[in-house]
């Protein structure tokens, strides 16, 4: 089955500099990788999705690329601000219809 | 538009009680979703509905857990004989099968304590 792989499990940064996190995948047959946020005491949200038939996509300060020969993908954060703060969660599925396989996350704080 | 919501939010069992936990998804969606998320760790897939028809039960880890969802609506998890191991908050999601709108939306989970 798929496996996702996710670093760094920590991250620290000053507000207005840019994170980034980096993800691996296992299977071939995923198509559809969501990034979620989680703020704590709640479910997941989705923060941006990419499909496998497309290497990158930008919303305002957010943007992934996908490398699916590499099976690599990653989320890019910039001008940060404390309310970035969060888990976040990269993931793989095979369609966006299916279950989705998560990461362990990150832990994302933004230093003021 | 309410969301997904899910009761009760928390729940403290003694090893050994069974626990029932609910999830009400967004009106008119089609697929409900389990997952088990493990304290410092990614969700987890249990089992997967579509309308009253369970599809994929293969992320259940033992036959304690039961799922259902009747009336195509509402869904119960259910955990038989809870086990420490058990301890874990339990996320249900929803979402519809309209193409280029069908992201999952989470409700914000049932914390279980088994004692």
């Amino acid at each position: 089955g798929e496996n996702v792989e996710q670093h760094p499990s920590t991250l620290s940064v000053q507000e207005g500099d840019s994170a980034v996190i980096k993800c691996t995948y296992s299977d071939s047959a995923s198509n559809y990788f969501p990034w979620y946020k989680q703020e704590l005491g709640k479910g997941p949200q989705l923060i941006i999705d990419i499909r496998s038939n497309v290497g990158e996509k930008k919303d305002q300060r957010i943007a992934v690329t996908l490398n699916k020969t590499a099976k690599h993908f990653s989320l890019h954060i910039t001008e940060t601000q404390p309310e970035d703060s969060a888990v976040y969660f990269c993931a793989a599925s095979e369609t966006s219809y299916d279950k989705v396989i998560f990461g362990p996350g990150t832990s994302l704080s933004v230093i003021p | 538009g309410a969301g997904v919501s899910q009761s009760p939010r928390y729940k403290v069992a003694k090893r050994g009680q069974d626990v029932a936990l609910r999830c009400d998804p967004i009106s008119g969606h089609v697929s409900l979703f389990w997952y088990q998320q493990a304290l410092g760790q990614g969700p987890e897939f249990l089992t997967y509905f579509q309308n009253e028809a369970q599809l994929d039960k293969s992320g259940l880890p033992s036959d304690r857990f039961f799922a259902e969802r009747p009336e195509g609506s509402v869904s119960t998890l259910k955990i038989q004989r809870t086990q420490q191991e058990d301890s874990a908050v339990y996320l249900c999601a929803s979402s519809t099968q309209d193409r280029g709108r069908n992201e999952q939306f989470f409700g914000p989970g049932t914390r279980l304590t088994v004692l």
